[in-house]
């Protein structure tokens, strides 16, 4: 059965340092997502991406953040300058088509900002 | 309360009991899902209701969606010690682009 899978499983880094976490979606999937997860903490949306843009994003996702499909496969977020309150776990979802259709995820990766 | 609140926060039963998580939300919506979350991993998608449904079967798994209440119910039946798990419920907001808001979630602990 085709699954979102994210690399790696657990980043550490300094705070300060900037972060790539990446994606590969489920392969005829059209929407793309990512979530993340401060532990103890409900999922929080960051943003979502379609046709090659941004579609909507939350205050969360500021100018330290950015996405990008850098080719047919992958997805990628980007977190410029680590902060401490980044610290997280990192989820990555993809969907066939916008609204009433199920969002599938990936295992996430645990990021640690030291 | 915020969009997607489960209750009850945690829930304990025996194997072979049924378990029934509840959650509310605010505003309308296109869809609302279930997902299941084991300690520390991904979140595994269980099931996906449409507005214009009323309830919906996955094997041990029965969802209820009342628009007018804005409330759905997760059942499972027959519970197996492997259900042990936190359940999300999550919203599509209508009108929006498919972010899914979720809810604290209910932590279900089944002994066997």
């Amino acid at each position: 059965e085709p699954e979102v899978t994210q690399t790696p499983s657990h980043q550490v880094t300094q705070m300060g340092q900037e972060v790539i976490l990446r994606c590969v979606p489920i392969s005829n999937h059209l929407y793309f997502y990512w979530y993340r997860q401060i532990l103890g903490q409900k999922v929080e949306f960051l943003v979502s991406f379609y046709n090659n843009e941004i579609s909507e994003k939350s205050e969360i996702f500021d100018d330290q953040f950015s996405v990008e499909r850098p080719d047919g496969s992958n997805f990628t977020l980007k977190i410029r300058s680590t902060k401490l309150e980044d610290s997280a776990m990192y989820f990555c979802a993809s969907s066939e088509e916008r609204g009433p259709y199920e969002q599938y995820f990936g295992p996430g990766t645990r990021l640690t900002v030291t | 309360s915020q969009q997607g609140e489960e209750d009850p926060q945690a829930l304990s039963i025996q194997e072979g009991e049924n378990a029934t998580m509840n959650c509310s939300y605010k505003t309308s919506i296109n869809n609302l899902q279930w997902y299941r979350q084991n300690s520390g991993r991904g979140l595994v998608h269980l099931i996906l209701i449409r507005s214009n449904e009323r309830e919906k079967h996955s094997g041990r798994l029965r969802v209820t969606l009342d628009t007018s209440k804005k409330s759905s119910s997760l059942l499972i039946t027959a519970s197996r010690a492997a259900d042990t798990a936190s359940y999300f419920c999550a919203t599509d907001e209508y009108g929006r682009g498919g972010k899914l808001i979720f809810g604290q979630g209910t932590e279900l602990s089944v002994k066997p």
